[in-house]
């Protein structure tokens, strides 16, 4: 079946404790992507990478790391997180230019 | 504010009316992409309409693009309970596979 695949699917963490989101897909596709989402302020990108070893910032990078070493997975990475990255966390991917496909959401708390 | 953005924020009507959203954008795009969120569960992709395309359907959904006035809109006919979620337009940047999503409309059918 084709699919994104995030975990954790819910993680509560306290401020400082580094911490990563995987992300992995099976639809061999290039394109991938991390959004956070918030209430009233819609979907975030926070990086993409348009290919193996390609990353990019997106609108909201401050605080986050990605890599892209392979080209199914795409960790997202908080090095010493903060309670204003508590949110809701999307990875997706698609072919370039395509449709996104999204995983089901990493739901992070950060106290 | 966020590249898409869509209106109304939240619609509410009866099973069997049409729904009407639209979106609006800023900047020349490649596609203009529809996705509904069911409430905290990963997007689902409706509908992609090229920017030299001027309508889509997709059964019970149509979709609209104007680009001289930088917008579009989705149509959702003979609506039902289960059409209740949120939906999010999405620009396609003319440069590679980068989407910018809008804040979303909270769509609420009434049984």
């Amino acid at each position: 079946e084709a699919q994104v695949t995030q975990n954790p699917r819910y993680l509560i963490t306290v401020t400082g404790k580094k911490l990563t989101v995987t992300c992995s897909q099976n639809m061999n596709h290039e394109y991938m992507s991390w959004y956070r989402q918030d209430p009233g302020l819609g979907l975030r990108q926070i990086y993409y990478s348009m290919n193996v070893e390609v990353t990019d910032k997106g609108d909201v990078p401050e605080g986050y790391k990605v890599s892209r070493k392979e080209k199914r997975n795409f960790p997202l990475i908080l090095e010493s997180p903060s309670p204003n990255q508590t949110s809701l966390y999307f990875c997706a991917s698609s072919l370039t230019g395509g449709e996104l496909f999204f995983g089901e959401g990493s739901r992070l708390t950060v106290l | 504010s966020q590249q898409g953005e869509e209106d109304p924020q939240a619609l509410s009507i009866q099973e069997g009316e049409n729904a009407t959203m639209n979106c609006s954008y800023k900047t020349s795009i490649n596609n203009l992409q529809w996705y509904r969120q069911n409430s905290g569960r990963g997007l689902v992709h409706l509908i992609l309409i090229r920017s030299n395309e001027r309508e889509k359907h997709s059964g019970r959904l149509r979709v609209t693009l104007d680009t001289s006035k930088k917008s579009s809109s989705l149509l959702i006919t003979a609506s039902r309970a289960a059409d209740t979620a949120s939906y999010f337009c999405a620009r396609g940047e003319t440069s590679g596979s980068r989407l910018t999503f809008g804040e979303g409309t909270q769509l609420t059918v009434n049984p």
